[in-house]
């Protein structure tokens, strides 16, 4: 079965610190990857997405996110996270013709000051 | 910026009551998506139209959901009656088409079932 899995319910980062937060996969054949944010009682942001090519995506707010089909992971990070950057953010797989995203459950980062 | 827009934002009903939900995708968007987030949750799809037609309700509850989008524009989301369970949010989204589009969300609404 298709699936997302965001092994950490919460990350926490000191603000100016690299932050990552973890996403990992099951998918049959070749996998579209996405990442969403969400801020309170607000629907979902597009950051970034992975169709083909190059590995590294780079997206908005100065998000990128690595795909790696070996592990099949795709982890977003950011080189320095400021305290804006907290919020829920959602890893997410597109397959087969239809355009279904499979979410995962989520990661809250909390960056503090 | 072109935007999703949905109302309302927010909804209140008893049990037992018959709720509606609107949804007006990015303008020349032909896939519009319907998507319910319980709280703590990754959205779940429930509806995916292509211009006026449904492509994917296999996880719609369609004895009491129901969901149209007759010309192919706006959409409505209507449940029909109301349980506690479906308190959530109920979020739109919309691409340019099926294949591999980004989706665009709007900002949702969230039913709440006393």
């Amino acid at each position: 079965a298709q699936s997302v899995a965001q092994p950490e319910d919460q990350v926490n980062v000191a603000e100016g610190n690299p932050l990552t937060v973890k996403c990992t996969y099951s998918v049959s054949g070749n996998p579209y990857l996405f990442w969403y944010v969400q801020y309170p009682n607000r629907g979902l942001q597009f950051l970034l997405k992975y169709i083909t090519g190059d590995n590294l995506v780079k997206g908005s707010y100065g998000f990128e996110a690595e795909f790696n089909k070996s592990q099949t992971s795709f982890h977003l990070k950011k080189p320095s996270a400021l305290v804006s950057d907290s919020a829920l953010y959602f890893c997410a797989v597109s397959f087969g013709g239809y355009n279904k995203l499979i979410f995962g459950a989520g990661t809250r980062l909390a960056v503090h000051p | 910026e072109a935007e999703v827009a949905q109302s309302p934002r927010y909804k209140i009903t008893e049990k037992s009551q018959a709720v509606a939900f609107w949804c007006d995708p990015i303008s020349g968007h032909a896939t519009l998506y319907w998507y319910r987030q319980i709280l703590g949750q990754g959205p779940e799809l429930l509806v995916q139209f292509q211009d006026e037609s449904v492509v994917d309700d296999s996880q719609l509850p369609k004895d009491r959901f129901s969901a149209e989008r007759l010309k192919g524009v706006d959409s409505t989301l209507k449940i029909q009656p109301a349980e506690l369970g479906d308190s959530a949010m109920y979020l739109c989204a919309s691409s340019l088409d099926v294949y591999q589009e980004t989706q665009y969300f709007g900002p949702g609404t969230r039913l709440l079932v006393l």
